[in-house]
């Protein structure tokens, strides 16, 4: 079946643009997770959806940071005036269940340019 | 805060070579570990995931154990092979919170 998509898989920016994210989960997945990797470095959580729910939003860096998941399926991760440290590949996963015991299955991210 | 670190940050080994990359996290109230593999540019693929309960998982070359209580996992490849060359990624969990995941390790199998 399909897996998580997300789109678009590459996005240039410049310094001060919004931005947005989509993120298509595996169908019927519960839980919902943002990432952050910066070069190099391992993926940082930024929000985690229950269904429509976003129970966890304690890893976004900024109130430049949005995430929504209004329908409990599809979810966008916005990020207003960006900046040059905002430049990540950005992850997002799924997981059938919802605590946490669940196996996570990730797409294949957007890398976010900001020049 | 849990902390997670993997060891060595990167490994070069001949072809046919048996490896062991390390794992370590510094809270031991986890719901389960699972490694992973990310290919450059790519997203990053599950290999195994050890729920707490458990002590170790299989697939194929590879093999996981947990030690909770010393906060310690481990991922063995037997045989390796050029295919195997990625980085590898510990991830721990609680609850339905946010997953934790270390550096990496950067794998390199020369033919």
């Amino acid at each position: 079946g399909a897996g998580v998509s997300q789109s678009p898989r590459y996005k240039v920016a410049k310094r001060g643009q919004d931005v947005a994210l989509r993120c298509d989960p595996i169908s019927g997945h519960v839980s919902l997770f943002w990432y952050q990797q910066a070069l190099g470095q391992g993926p940082e959580f930024l929000t985690y959806f229950q269904n429509e729910a976003q129970l966890d939003k304690s890893g976004l860096p900024s109130d430049r940071f949005f995430a929504e998941r209004p329908e409990g399926s599809v979810s966008t991760l916005k990020i207003q005036r960006t900046q040059q440290e905002d430049s990540a590949v950005y992850l997002c996963a799924s997981s059938r269940r919802r605590t946490g015991h669940g196996e996570q299955y990730f797409g294949p991210g957007t890398r976010l340019t900001v020049t | 805060k849990q902390e997670v670190t993997q060891i060595p940050a990167a490994l070069s080994v001949p072809e046919g070579e048996n490896l062991v990359l390390n794992c370590s996290f510094t809270d031991s109230a986890i719901y389960n570990l699972q490694w992973f593999r990310q290919d450059p540019g790519k997203g990053l693929t599950s290999l195994l995931l050890i729920q707490s309960s458990q002590r170790e998982q299989t697939s194929g070359r590879l093999n996981a154990s947990l030690d909770k209580s010393s906060g310690r996992s481990t991922l063995y490849i037997a045989a390796s092979q050029p295919g195997d060359s990625a980085t590898y990624l510990c991830a721990v969990s609680r609850g339905y919170q946010k997953v934790t995941f270390g550096t990496g390790t950067k794998l390199q199998v020369i033919p």
